[in-house]
């Protein structure tokens, strides 16, 4: 089956760029979406079709993919964007797919 | 305002069965295709199933065969029937909206399902 992979763990300073790697054999012509979720809520949506931003997502959030891979980035990261981020792509079918989430964390 | 809200979770033993809904507001439910994606404690997130505006339906590896869903247009809903569970169905269960582009943009709060004796 399907898989994308994602590294556990990222770790940023406050004010520094966090990139959240996503890699995934389909990524080639297979949109990357990237999901927010905060300790104890659902996830969110960040960023859909590889680096476009929904409307009330801080700009600072920017996602792009080149060949099998696709990259979440956070520019001048905030103590309240620690999160678990994950990524999501479909297997060129119908079924969806997502990564094994990327805990970040700022210190 | 957009809103799912599912319901329907709670502890059941193993081999048995369980039916979570999900009602929404706020949008052309009709219009919509819908997903149910779980998230078992400390895991990631896992994909469980699809419904698309048409009634035709998606399953993971994991769940076929045990799992049905289902909608209801005229009642703004959508339905999780599970059968045969087992431990490692034990999760929370999230409904979520496909957007038009493919993402889910829209997200419910979950219901917890445990599965145990």
């Amino acid at each position: 089956s399907y898989e994308l992979s994602q590294p556990p763990s990222v770790s940023v300073s406050p004010g520094q760029t966090a990139r959240i790697p996503c890699s995934g054999d389909k990524l080639g012509y297979e949109y990357a979406f990237w999901y927010q979720q905060k300790a104890g809520q659902s996830p969110v949506l960040v960023i859909y079709e590889d680096n476009r931003r929904p409307s009330g997502i801080p700009e600072r959030f920017s996602g792009s993919s080149s060949g099998n891979t696709a990259i979440l980035t956070i520019s001048g990261t905030q103590p309240m964007d620690e999160a678990d981020y994950y990524c999501q792509a479909w297997d060129g079918t119908s079924q969806v797919v997502f990564g094994g989430g990327t805990k970040l964390t700022v210190l | 305002e957009v809103q799912l809200v599912e319901s329907g979770g709670g502890l059941v033993q193993p081999g048995g069965s369980l039916r979570l809904s999900c009602a929404t507001s706020g949008f052309t439910f009709s219009d919509y295709d819908m997903h149910w994606v779980r998230q078992a404690a400390g895991k990631g997130l896992e994909w469980v199933s699809r419904i698309d505006t048409a009634g035709d339906t998606y399953y993971s590896g994991s769940v076929k065969g045990r799992f049905t869903i289902s909608r209801e247009n005229a009642k703004n809903s959508l339905y999780l029937q599970m059968n045969s569970l087992g431990a490692e169905d034990t999760a929370i269960y999230y409904c979520a909206r496909e957007s038009t582009v493919r993402d889910m943009d829209v997200w419910g709060q979950g219901t917890t399902v445990t599965v145990s004796s």
